[in-house]
Formats: C-alpha cells, sequence, structure tokens
C-alpha cells in the first residue's frame, strides 16, 4: 500500500498527558500537511510542510502544539499538556510539488485514515 | 468566519437517480474547488477537482459544475449507487501559497435501494 499512513490509529490519554502522532507521507510528495476533524465538522487546517520546512500554522495551532518534519519525509504532530477539547480526528494528507508555474493542474491532497484522539 | 458552506447537512436519494450536492463559498481568492467523499473510520477520498477557468468537469458518474458569479458549485452524481452512501465535502483553496484545503460541513449522502 503507497498511500499515506498514520500511526497510531486511535489513542486515548488523560487530561495532562502529552500525545505524538506519526504521518507517512506519499514517498513522491513533498507537501504534507495536517488537519483537525471534529464531530459534525469538515476537517480545519493546522500546518504545512514543503519538505523539511514548516511554512505555515493556523491559528488553531496553539503552544501546546508542535510539528515537525525532520529530512523532508515523516511527519510528527505533538500535542502537550493535552486538554478534553483537543478530542478529535487529525488527518494527515501528502501532495506533490505546484506544478502551478508549469501549467499543470495538479493540486490533489490524498489523506492518511487518520488519528482519532480522545482525552479522557 | 464559514468560507465554504454546505447548506444540506443531509440528502436520500434512491437508487440509479441523480444525487446532487451543494456548496457555496465567500471567497474571491478561492481558484480551485474539490469534492472529497468519507467513509466512517477513513480519510477522505478525493473524487473530483475543477479549475475556476472552467465551469464543468466529468469523471465517469461524477460531474462537477463552477459558477463562479454565484460563488456556487455542485457535485452531480449519476446513475446513484448503493456504495455512493457516504459524507461528501466540498473543498476550495487559493493555488497560489500554502493550497491549503478549506472545508464545508459535508453532506451525508444515503442512497436508498
Amino acid at each position: 500500500d503507497t498511500g499515506v499512513s498514520q500511526n497510531p490509529r486511535h489513542k486515548i490519554t488523560k487530561r495532562g498527558q502529552n500525545v505524538t502522532f506519526r504521518c507517512d507521507p506519499i514517498s513522491e510528495h513533498n507537501r504534507l500537511y495536517w488537519y483537525r476533524q471534529t464531530l459534525g465538522q469538515g476537517p480545519e487546517f493546522l500546518t504545512y510542510f514543503q519538505n523539511e520546512a514548516q511554512l505555515e500554522k493556523s491559528r488553531l495551532l496553539s503552544d501546546r502544539f508542535s510539528a515537525e518534519r525532520p529530512k523532508g519525509s515523516f511527519s510528527t504532530l505533538e500535542i502537550q499538556r493535552t486538554e478534553q477539547g483537543d478530542s478529535a480526528m487529525y488527518l494527515c494528507a501528502s501532495s506533490p510539488r505546484s506544478a502551478f508555474n508549469r501549467g499543470s493542474s495538479t493540486y490533489e491532497q490524498y489523506f492518511g485514515p487518520g488519528t482519532r484522539l480522545t482525552v479522557t | 468566519d464559514q468560507q465554504v458552506k454546505q447548506n444540506s447537512p443531509s440528502l436520500s436519494v434512491q437508487e440509479g437517480r441523480i444525487s446532487i450536492l451543494n456548496c457555496d463559498y465567500t471567497n474571491s481568492m478561492f481558484d480551485y474547488f474539490l469534492w472529497y467523499k468519507k467513509y466512517p473510520a477513513e480519510g477522505p477520498t478525493f473524487l473530483i477537482s475543477i479549475s475556476s477557468i472552467k465551469d464543468k468537469n466529468e469523471d465517469g458518474r461524477f460531474t462537477v459544475f463552477l459558477n463562479k458569479s454565484a460563488k456556487h458549485l455542485s457535485l452531480h452524481i449519476v446513475p446513484s449507487q448503493p456504495g455512493d452512501s457516504a459524507v461528501y465535502f466540498c473543498a476550495a483553496s487559493a493555488r497560489k501559497g500554502a493550497q491549503k484545503l478549506v472545508f464545508g460541513q459535508g453532506t451525508r449522502l444515503t442512497i436508498n435501494p
């Protein structure tokens, strides 16, 4: 399976604990995105990487959240001092390098299965 | 500030008939639009997209229509099949910059036999 993978699929933690999620993108994709989805809503953008550089962060990403993408391959999302409001599905997506300047129009993002976080 | 809106939380259609899902957006900077389908416990799966330079894009049973003046797009599925039952998300992005997706709230489509 060469799609986007995420681990773990489910995480239950107690309030105040730290958690870390991992995302492995499609190998030839250099852009990686993190989104968060709560019940009844669509996914909301958190942050994105082009190779190893984190180029944009949403204001949803408080200082308790940190994301890394060492060597431009897999990415981790860490939440420190978890709160009940952090309970959500955390989705990772990847896409190939933008070909805007060459006139191509491939902008689809391919999503992993998500990590469901429950904070008790 | 909901920049992408799907005003119908649910839709029920008989098998074989046409399903029409609607989406409205407010940000005039959006120039690329996508539809994703999501089954429970899975991530969204890309279905079809359309650039703002077009007003229609077709792929098999799926057609997306874009009306830029009305800031409205729709997804037509014909004929509808039971396997189409899922939550459908409309998403939009601006091609310059991060190209992050802004999603609507989703519409749950149920295809009845």
